[in-house]
Protein backbone atom coordinates (compact mmCIF):
# COMPACT_ATOMS: atom_id res chain seq x y z
CA UNK A 1 0.00 0.00 0.00
CA UNK A 2 1.09 3.63 -0.55
CA UNK A 3 2.30 5.42 1.84
CA UNK A 4 0.89 8.71 2.80
CA UNK A 5 2.32 12.13 4.81
CA UNK A 6 0.52 14.43 7.22
CA UNK A 7 0.86 17.36 9.09
CA UNK A 8 1.44 16.17 13.12
CA UNK A 9 -0.95 18.46 14.00
CA UNK A 10 -3.19 21.36 13.17
CA UNK A 11 -5.81 23.90 14.40
CA UNK A 12 -9.21 25.12 13.93
CA UNK A 13 -11.58 27.75 15.07
CA UNK A 14 -14.94 26.15 15.92
CA UNK A 15 -17.17 27.36 12.87
CA UNK A 16 -14.70 27.16 10.40
CA UNK A 17 -13.78 24.77 8.14
CA UNK A 18 -11.17 22.45 8.89
CA UNK A 19 -8.94 21.47 6.00
CA UNK A 20 -6.97 18.39 6.38
CA UNK A 21 -4.17 17.57 3.79
CA UNK A 22 -2.45 14.00 2.94
CA UNK A 23 0.29 13.65 0.46
CA UNK A 24 0.30 10.01 -1.30
CA UNK A 25 2.43 10.41 -4.65
CA UNK A 26 3.34 6.83 -4.83
CA UNK A 27 -0.36 6.19 -5.31
CA UNK A 28 -1.43 3.40 -7.61
CA UNK A 29 -4.50 3.47 -9.99
CA UNK A 30 -6.07 1.12 -8.15
CA UNK A 31 -6.08 2.48 -4.60
CA UNK A 32 -8.39 4.62 -2.51
CA UNK A 33 -7.78 6.95 -0.16
CA UNK A 34 -9.63 6.57 2.91
CA UNK A 35 -9.86 8.73 5.93
CA UNK A 36 -10.37 7.68 9.61
CA UNK A 37 -10.63 9.51 12.80
CA UNK A 38 -9.65 8.25 16.71
CA UNK A 39 -11.50 10.49 19.29
CA UNK A 40 -9.62 10.57 22.54
CA UNK A 41 -10.29 6.90 24.42
CA UNK A 42 -12.12 5.75 21.52
CA UNK A 43 -12.05 3.44 18.16
CA UNK A 44 -10.76 4.73 14.74
CA UNK A 45 -13.74 5.81 13.04
CA UNK A 46 -14.49 5.93 9.59
CA UNK A 47 -15.05 9.39 7.49
CA UNK A 48 -14.92 8.65 4.17
CA UNK A 49 -12.95 7.33 1.43
CA UNK A 50 -12.75 7.81 -2.60
CA UNK A 51 -10.95 6.90 -5.79
CA UNK A 52 -10.68 10.06 -8.30
CA UNK A 53 -13.56 11.69 -7.90
CA UNK A 54 -14.37 14.41 -5.45
CA UNK A 55 -17.06 12.74 -2.60
CA UNK A 56 -19.15 13.96 0.19
CA UNK A 57 -20.94 12.55 2.86
CA UNK A 58 -23.25 14.02 6.21
CA UNK A 59 -19.45 14.44 7.82
CA UNK A 60 -16.82 15.47 5.49
CA UNK A 61 -15.72 16.35 1.90
CA UNK A 62 -12.55 14.45 0.34
CA UNK A 63 -11.20 16.16 -2.64
CA UNK A 64 -8.29 14.38 -4.43
CA UNK A 65 -5.79 16.17 -6.56
CA UNK A 66 -6.46 15.31 -10.92
CA UNK A 67 -2.96 13.27 -10.29
CA UNK A 68 -4.44 11.77 -7.32
CA UNK A 69 -0.63 12.30 -5.41
CA UNK A 70 -2.38 14.54 -2.90
CA UNK A 71 -6.20 15.10 -1.12
CA UNK A 72 -7.82 17.02 1.52
CA UNK A 73 -10.36 15.85 4.07
CA UNK A 74 -12.62 19.12 4.82
CA UNK A 75 -15.17 19.38 7.78
CA UNK A 76 -17.25 21.96 6.73
CA UNK A 77 -18.13 23.82 9.97
CA UNK A 78 -15.77 22.36 12.91
CA UNK A 79 -17.69 21.89 16.18
CA UNK A 80 -15.30 20.92 19.25
CA UNK A 81 -16.40 16.84 19.20
CA UNK A 82 -14.27 17.00 15.99
CA UNK A 83 -11.08 17.03 18.05
CA UNK A 84 -9.50 14.07 17.18
CA UNK A 85 -6.72 12.54 15.34
CA UNK A 86 -7.31 12.18 11.58
CA UNK A 87 -5.05 8.92 9.59
CA UNK A 88 -5.45 9.13 6.11
CA UNK A 89 -4.21 5.62 4.75
CA UNK A 90 -3.99 4.43 0.73
CA UNK A 91 -5.30 0.63 0.17
CA UNK A 92 -6.18 -1.41 -2.63
CA UNK A 93 -10.03 -1.76 -2.57
CA UNK A 94 -10.28 -5.34 -3.32
CA UNK A 95 -7.56 -8.52 -2.01
CA UNK A 96 -5.86 -7.67 0.79
CA UNK A 97 -7.69 -6.10 3.72
CA UNK A 98 -4.78 -4.41 6.07
CA UNK A 99 -5.68 -1.02 6.99
CA UNK A 100 -1.80 0.42 7.49
CA UNK A 101 -2.43 3.46 9.99
CA UNK A 102 0.78 5.94 9.82
CA UNK A 103 1.13 8.85 12.26
CA UNK A 104 -2.11 11.01 11.80
CA UNK A 105 -2.63 14.69 12.27
CA UNK A 106 -3.82 15.87 15.32
CA UNK A 107 -6.76 17.87 15.08
CA UNK A 108 -7.38 20.54 17.58
CA UNK A 109 -11.33 22.43 17.36
CA UNK A 110 -10.44 25.47 19.77
CA UNK A 111 -14.08 27.77 20.86
CA UNK B 1 -27.65 -1.11 15.39
CA UNK B 2 -25.05 -2.29 17.60
CA UNK B 3 -21.56 -1.88 17.04
CA UNK B 4 -18.43 -3.72 17.21
CA UNK B 5 -18.37 -4.91 21.29
CA UNK B 6 -15.22 -5.55 22.78
CA UNK B 7 -14.82 -7.19 26.05
CA UNK B 8 -13.58 -6.48 28.66
CA UNK B 9 -12.80 -2.53 28.39
CA UNK B 10 -10.24 -2.69 30.82
CA UNK B 11 -8.14 -5.23 31.68
CA UNK B 12 -5.20 -5.38 34.78
CA UNK B 13 -3.28 -8.64 35.39
CA UNK B 14 0.34 -9.40 36.58
CA UNK B 15 2.71 -10.77 34.03
CA UNK B 16 2.73 -14.27 33.42
CA UNK B 17 -1.11 -14.41 33.28
CA UNK B 18 -3.53 -15.91 30.36
CA UNK B 19 -5.34 -13.09 29.42
CA UNK B 20 -8.64 -13.17 26.93
CA UNK B 21 -10.34 -10.43 24.52
CA UNK B 22 -13.20 -10.99 23.37
CA UNK B 23 -14.79 -9.67 20.42
CA UNK B 24 -18.67 -10.08 19.10
CA UNK B 25 -18.40 -8.41 15.48
CA UNK B 26 -21.27 -6.43 13.85
CA UNK B 27 -24.06 -8.48 12.44
CA UNK B 28 -23.94 -9.71 8.99
CA UNK B 29 -19.84 -9.34 8.59
CA UNK B 30 -17.75 -11.35 7.44
CA UNK B 31 -14.31 -10.40 8.27
CA UNK B 32 -12.96 -9.18 11.46
CA UNK B 33 -9.52 -8.22 12.53
CA UNK B 34 -7.57 -7.21 15.86
CA UNK B 35 -5.53 -4.31 16.07
CA UNK B 36 -2.84 -2.96 19.24
CA UNK B 37 -2.34 0.85 19.37
CA UNK B 38 0.90 1.63 21.51
CA UNK B 39 2.35 5.02 21.86
CA UNK B 40 5.53 3.44 19.93
CA UNK B 41 4.05 1.73 17.14
CA UNK B 42 0.57 3.45 16.71
CA UNK B 43 -1.85 1.31 15.72
CA UNK B 44 -0.83 -1.87 13.64
CA UNK B 45 -2.86 -4.98 12.26
CA UNK B 46 -2.15 -8.09 14.22
CA UNK B 47 -4.61 -10.55 12.07
CA UNK B 48 -7.49 -11.10 10.54
CA UNK B 49 -10.39 -13.41 9.66
CA UNK B 50 -12.47 -13.92 6.41
CA UNK B 51 -15.48 -16.48 6.96
CA UNK B 52 -14.29 -17.53 10.25
CA UNK B 53 -10.57 -18.15 8.78
CA UNK B 54 -7.75 -16.53 9.47
CA UNK B 55 -6.36 -14.85 6.26
CA UNK B 56 -3.21 -12.99 7.53
CA UNK B 57 -1.48 -13.16 10.50
CA UNK B 58 1.77 -11.88 10.10
CA UNK B 59 1.26 -8.89 12.42
CA UNK B 60 0.78 -11.39 15.46
CA UNK B 61 3.95 -10.83 17.50
CA UNK B 62 5.12 -13.78 18.65
CA UNK B 63 3.69 -17.32 19.84
CA UNK B 64 2.76 -16.10 23.13
CA UNK B 65 -0.38 -14.22 20.91
CA UNK B 66 -3.13 -16.43 19.50
CA UNK B 67 -6.12 -15.77 18.32
CA UNK B 68 -9.70 -17.73 17.22
CA UNK B 69 -12.71 -17.46 15.75
CA UNK B 70 -15.03 -20.29 16.50
CA UNK B 71 -18.44 -18.60 14.79
CA UNK B 72 -19.53 -15.72 12.59
CA UNK B 73 -19.98 -13.82 15.76
CA UNK B 74 -17.53 -14.09 18.64
CA UNK B 75 -13.49 -13.69 18.52
CA UNK B 76 -11.24 -14.15 21.11
CA UNK B 77 -7.25 -12.78 21.02
CA UNK B 78 -5.43 -14.86 23.95
CA UNK B 79 -2.09 -13.81 25.47
CA UNK B 80 -0.04 -16.92 27.20
CA UNK B 81 1.58 -15.86 29.27
CA UNK B 82 1.41 -12.13 29.20
CA UNK B 83 4.36 -9.39 29.84
CA UNK B 84 4.23 -5.69 30.18
CA UNK B 85 5.38 -5.28 26.51
CA UNK B 86 1.96 -6.40 25.98
CA UNK B 87 0.43 -3.41 27.49
CA UNK B 88 -1.42 -1.61 25.11
CA UNK B 89 -5.07 -0.97 23.64
CA UNK B 90 -6.08 -3.56 21.70
CA UNK B 91 -9.06 -3.27 19.39
CA UNK B 92 -11.35 -5.09 17.19
CA UNK B 93 -13.04 -4.34 13.76
CA UNK B 94 -15.30 -5.79 11.13
CA UNK B 95 -16.72 -5.48 7.76
CA UNK B 96 -18.30 -6.84 4.96
CA UNK B 97 -15.85 -8.42 2.20
CA UNK B 98 -17.25 -8.49 -1.01
CA UNK B 99 -18.15 -7.15 -4.31
CA UNK B 100 -18.46 -3.89 -3.08
CA UNK B 101 -15.74 -1.42 -1.24
CA UNK B 102 -16.72 -1.95 2.66
CA UNK B 103 -15.14 0.36 5.76
CA UNK B 104 -13.95 -1.38 8.37
CA UNK B 105 -16.21 -0.87 11.75
CA UNK B 106 -13.94 -0.63 14.70
CA UNK B 107 -15.26 -1.32 18.85
CA UNK B 108 -14.22 0.78 21.35
CA UNK B 109 -11.01 -1.37 22.55
CA UNK B 110 -9.65 -3.22 25.63
CA UNK B 111 -6.95 -1.40 27.32
CA UNK B 112 -4.78 -3.82 28.57
CA UNK B 113 -2.23 -3.24 31.34
CA UNK B 114 0.16 -5.96 32.24
CA UNK B 115 2.19 -5.47 35.58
Amino acid sequence: DAKTTQPPSMDCAEGRAANLPCNHSTISGNEYVYWYRQIHSQGPQYIIHGLKNNETNEMASLIITEDRKSSTLILPHATLRDTAVYYCIVRVAWGAQKLVFGQGTRLTINP
Amino acid sequence: DAGVIQSPRHEVTEMGQEVTLRCKPISGHNSLFWYRQTMMRGLELLIYFNNNVPIDDSGMPEDRFSAKMPNASFSTLKIQPSEPRDSAVYFCASNLQGASNQPQHFGDGTRLSIL
